[in-house]
């Protein structure tokens, strides 16, 4: 069966410090893999998203950027935090094979990240 | 453009149902979905529904679909406590590779 893991589950960083999340798919190959931003009362905000390896779209400009250095390994990286980047931070996966148009993302536990 | 709204906050009494409704904007979203959230965790889809189908119904869940006014509803029967959690509604685009997510409804269940 397909399992993700996304760590830390929780950080606090102070402003300016550097930032690393990393999310890992199980079970399946060649996902496409997303990072989302949930902030209070928001919906989901996508951030990236990656359709292979070395392969990174991103949806927004900001503080953060994506790589996917391996097949089912995606990473959120800051080299300087923002306050405003505090949030709920989600990966999530879905398999490339699918009907089409069916996009059903499968997510991880998330990570709480605040700066201060 | 791209939008998927939903109410934010519903409450209802253990045992009523709870109807939790949702506009899209995307015309070409050819699957529509529900997904659940409980608290500090991620999400989990409950129930997806394709569009050319006007309802669709799984246990105490039914979905209704109205491609015209762009409307999709989520019905819980006989609510219970554990069912409290935010809800959110979400559109694959046409391509299939971005889903638009909702800013999600938080169910209250009162005992």
């Amino acid at each position: 069966s397909q399992t993700i893991h996304q760590w830390p589950a929780t950080l606090v960083q102070p402003v300016g410090s550097p930032l690393s999340l990393e999310c890992t798919v199980e079970g399946t190959s060649n996902p496409n893999l997303y990072w989302y931003r949930q902030a209070a009362g928001r919906g989901l905000q996508l951030l990236f998203y990656s359709v292979g390896i070395g392969q990174i779209s991103s949806e927004v400009p900001q503080n953060l950027s994506a790589s996917r250095p391996q097949d089912r390994q995606f990473i959120l990286s800051s080299k300087k935090l923002l306050l405003s980047d505090s949030g709920f931070y989600l990966c999530a996966w879905s398999a490339r094979d699918r009907g089409r148009d069916k996009n059903i993302q499968y997510f991880g536990a998330g990570t709480r990240l605040s700066v201060l | 453009g791209e939008d998927v709204e939903q109410s934010l906050f519903l409450s209802v009494r253990e045992g009523d149902s709870s109807v939790i409704n949702c506009t899209y904007t995307d015309s070409s979203s050819t699957y529509l979905y529900w997904y659940k959230q409980e608290p500090g965790a991620g999400l989990q889809l409950l129930t997806y529904i394709f569009s050319n189908m006007d309802m669709k119904q799984d246990q105490r869940l039914t979905v209704l679909l109205n491609k015209k006014d762009k409307h999709l509803s989520l019905r819980i029967a006989d609510t219970q406590t554990g069912d409290s959690a935010i809800y959110f509604c979400a559109e694959t685009l046409g391509g299939g590779f971005k889903t638009i997510f909702g800013a999600g409804t938080r169910l209250f269940v009162k005992a």
